[in-house]
């Protein structure tokens, strides 16, 4: 069973601070990932992709991605309130053609005003 | 535009009806999924269409039948559901199989009774 792991939390962090979200993945044949932001009673919102090592940048938030430790995170600098939600991080497993996404548990964000 | 559109936002059935959800997008995507997600869980995978063809069937019990009439559609249709059915129904597509930044529809709430 190809898997994802996500620290269910909450993870709590003071508004303006950098909120660190991680993921695990086993399928060492990934090649896709994702982070989703999901507020409560609405729907997943893509906010990054990263298909390469290294580090990703848009805005506030950074994906890094470490394929030989199978290894995802999500930085989210100066957090704010709005920020609050569950992150859920998505890998499309090998062999990569088929458009699944496998979606770990969600991390879930609380920033504090 | 990113916009996957779904409808009904709401709905509650019987266990003997038959209903339908549907969804659409106008992004010129050539796959669309069906995912359901239960409450504080992620979202798990049903149906993949590649092309408006049928490509991943997540081993979904048959009262759930899906269909793609063109490459802008996807309906699923509900009968004979159960109460532990009830569920959030989301709606994604992607550019394509190989390309999975999928784009999520606000999903159907079904409640069945």
């Amino acid at each position: 069973q190809k898997e994802v792991e996500q620290n269910s939390g909450p993870l709590s962090v003071p508004e303006g601070a950098i909120a660190s979200l991680n993921c695990t993945y086993s399928d060492r044949g990934s090649q896709s990932f994702f982070w989703y932001r999901q507020y409560s009673g609405k729907s997943p919102e893509l906010i990054m992709f990263i298909y390469s090592n290294g580090d990703k940048e848009d805005g506030r938030f950074t994906a890094q991605l470490n394929k030989a430790s199978q290894y995802v995170s999500l930085l989210i600098r100066d957090s704010q309130p709005s920020d609050s939600a569950t992150y859920l991080c998505a890998v499309n497993p090998a062999p990569g053609n088929t458009g699944k996404l496998i979606f770990g548990q969600g991390t879930t964000l609380q920033v504090k005003p | 535009d990113t916009e996957v559109t779904q409808t009904p936002k709401h709905l509650v059935m019987g266990m003997t009806n038959k209903k339908s959800l549907k969804c659409e997008q106008h992004m010129g995507h050539r796959a669309m999924y069906w995912y359901k997600q239960k409450a504080k869980k992620p979202p798990e995978l049903m149906f993949v269409y590649s092309y408006e063809k049928l490509s991943i069937n997540e081993s979904v019990p048959s009262r759930f039948s899906p269909e793609c009439p063109n490459s802008s559609l996807l309906n699923l249709h509900l009968h004979a559901l159960q109460p532990e059915d009830s569920a959030l129904y989301l709606c994604a597509s992607s550019q394509d199989p190989m390309n999975t930044e999928a784009f999520f529809g606000q999903g159907t709430r079904l409640t069945v009774v």
